[in-house]
Formats: structure tokens, C-alpha cells, sequence
């Protein structure tokens, strides 16, 4: 069973910050927190991942609470391309093994 | 770089019938993965493999479903005999390595199975 919380759907007015909240109240001290995405018909596309600090890439900035209990992915500037379903996973260990949940459909809106 | 390329794209067969996929993975990477990925519903990792060996099939019916890498680079994921149930997309990932935490998974386009 998938380790996060995610709420199903949300939207975002094109231009502006997309911000996608994920609760994983049950992560443990060595594993990460990782986004991918899925644009309809394609495969899942890595986003982001982080431990404990914030991290931020080309695509998107990844805020993780002290507690390390939910994080927010933030998309600053969304576009008509970034609707997708956005999945939050959390992972650890020798395998790196992602399981999926069902995650946040994110439709941005002109 | 090229990407993780799957075919065929599309494939319709009949229950009871058999079907093979096939993906080769990125140049370079030793790890690959098999994902089926039911309508509405988020990946579902079926196989592992580094190298040409399996890490974890632990979620692979294997009374159906075969999964073979060999030399290490492309691999098939076969199903005989199909059941309606296995309507899905079948996702190929792979990654520079299964333990390092800078290594993501790249994705396949995946290829839709439907059994009719």
C-alpha cells in the first residue's frame, strides 16, 4: 500500500503557483520523499525528490516539513502542460522500489 | 539522450490468448522495471531486474506472467493465457542503479493491452 496521502484532484489558474500538498505521517528516518508525474497517454516523469531539506530544480521546488510528515510540491509558474496526475511516493532502502499511489489530477485552467 | 522505448504501443488480443512486450532501457543502465497500470489507478510494479537478474517479482503472477533480461539490456514481458483482468498498460522503466537515491526511474510511453 502506497505510504501518502494525496487529495484526488485540484486546480490552478495558468501563471500561476501550483502548490500539491502530500501527507506521509508514516515516512522513517531513511527514506525519501520523490514526485513524478504522469501526463495523459505517457509514461510517469521524474519531478523532484528530497530527504529532509528543500530542494528545488529546473521544474519545480519540493518543501518538506521539519517533522518530515508532509511535504508540498510547487510548480511556480503552471502551464496549460502541466496538467497531469501528480504522485507523491515515498522510498527507501537497497531497492528503490516506488509504489504508486493514485495520486493528485491537476488540472491547470487558461 | 534516447529515452526507454517500448513496443508495440497498442495490441488487442482475445482471453486465453498469449502476448509478449517488449522494452529496451536507456543505455547504461542496469536496472529495469516492469509496472502494469490499470485504468484509474497508479503504477503497480511487477518485476525487477539488475542486470540480468531479478531483484523482486514479488507481485508477479507467475502462473501467467514471465519476465526475462537477457544480457542485461532490452527484456520481454510475456502473459499466456491472457485474462480480461490484464487489461492494462504495461510501463518499462529503468535507472543508473537500484540503491543510489540520485538514480530516478525513467518511463516507458508503455504499451496498452486490452483482452477482449
Amino acid at each position: 500500500d502506497a505510504k501518502t496521502t494525496q487529495p484526488p484532484s485540484m486546480d490552478c489558474a495558468e501563471g500561476r503557483a501550483a502548490n500539491l500538498p502530500c501527507n506521509h505521517s508514516t515516512i522513517s528516518g531513511n527514506e525519501y520523499v520523490y514526485w513524478y508525474r504522469q501526463i495523459h497517454s505517457q509514461g510517469p516523469q521524474y519531478i523532484i525528490h528530497g530527504l529532509k531539506n528543500n530542494e528545488t530544480n529546473e521544474m519545480a521546488s519540493l518543501i518538506i516539513t521539519e517533522d518530515r510528515k508532509s511535504s508540498t510540491l510547487i510548480l511556480p509558474h503552471a502551464t496549460l502542460r502541466d496538467t497531469a496526475v501528480y504522485y507523491c511516493i515515498v522510498s527507501g532502502g537497497a531497492t528503490n522500489k516506488l509504489i504508486f499511489g493514485t495520486g493528485t489530477l491537476l488540472a491547470v485552467q487558461p | 539522450e534516447a529515452g526507454v522505448a517500448q513496443s508495440p504501443r497498442y495490441k488487442i488480443i482475445e482471453k486465453r490468448q498469449s502476448v509478449a512486450f517488449w522494452c529496451n532501457p536507456i543505455s547504461g543502465h542496469a536496472t529495469l522495471y516492469w509496472y502494469q497500470q490499470i485504468l484509474g489507478q497508479g503504477p503497480k510494479l511487477l518485476i525487477q531486474f539488475q542486470n540480468n537478474g531479478v531483484v523482486d517479482d514479488s507481485q508477479l503472477p507467475k502462473d501467467r506472467f514471465s519476465a526475462e533480461r537477457l544480457k542485461g539490456v532490452d527484456s520481454t514481458l510475456k502473459i499466456q493465457p491472457a485474462k480480461l483482468e490484464d487489461s492494462a498498460v504495461y510501463l518499462c522503466a529503468s535507472s543508473s542503479s537500484p540503491s543510489s537515491y540520485n538514480s530516478p526511474l525513467h518511463f516507458g510511453n508503455g504499451t496498452r493491452l486490452t483482452v477482449t
